[in-house]
């Protein structure tokens, strides 16, 4: 099977503009979570979603948000950016909805950088 | 509040010495411990995790409840195992995962 595929790999953006990111995760996994990583913050947790409903959310502002698809493909979105968005972009899919059932699959991320 | 705690950015050990990456956590339910591992240039992967109780390439972690930590152990390290490693927590709902700060394991020759 493939595995979890993010797009694009690079990004680079200016301050105040908005982005979209992009996961693609393993066939039949229903489960798309995002998490951002920082060299000052590490691993923090956006939101997760499952069969396209948001389970789960993240202390992080309204400018972030998701979305999944019927397909269970999911799109991150963040409005205004700033500087501090700069960061690796980590997408994570499952196959159920819980981890007690079955862990993560990474993919490569996406490093955003804001300018 | 959820949090894990690794107290050691590095940790540098010779080829053939015992390793202990420790981690510690802070939940007031009952969670999921888990090891994950970041080699260079490749993406996070799972090593290991508490449920299975398993030994993956000569890595093992024990939950210890009462001193609420997951250290992960290998007797004797291999050069191929420096990396970086996140120990992680989940809760009983969902696939939120809390991530420590990590920590990156040298193994010298």
């Amino acid at each position: 099977k493939a595995g979890v595929t993010q797009t694009p790999r690079y990004l680079i953006k200016t301050r105040g503009q908005q982005v979209t990111l992009s996961c693609s995760p393993i066939s039949g996994h229903r489960s798309v979570s995002w998490y951002q990583q920082t060299p000052g913050q590490g691993l923090q947790f956006l939101f997760e979603y499952f069969s396209e409903t948001q389970r789960n959310k993240g202390n992080f502002p309204g400018r972030f948000s998701g979305r999944q698809f019927s397909n269970s493909r999911s799109e991150m979105n963040v409005s205004t950016l700033e500087l501090g968005d700069s960061a690796l972009y980590l997408c994570a899919s499952s196959p159920s909805g819980s981890s007690y059932n079955s862990p993560l699959h990474f993919g490569n991320g996406t490093r955003l950088t804001v300018t | 509040a959820q949090r894990v705690t690794q107290p050691e950015k590095l940790l540098s050990v010779f080829k053939g010495a015992p390793v202990e990456l420790k981690c510690n956590y802070s939940y007031s339910g009952s969670p999921e411990l888990f090891w994950y591992v970041q080699y260079s240039r490749q993406r996070l992967q799972l090593l290991l995790r508490h449920i299975s109780r398993e030994s993956i390439k000569g890595f093992t972690a024990d939950l210890n409840k009462g001193e609420t930590s997951f250290h992960l152990k290998k007797p004797f390290a291999q050069e191929e195992d420096s990396a970086m490693y996140y120990c992680a927590l989940s809760g009983e709902y969902g696939n939120k995962l809390v991530f420590g700060a990590g920590t990156i394991l040298r193994v010298k020759s």
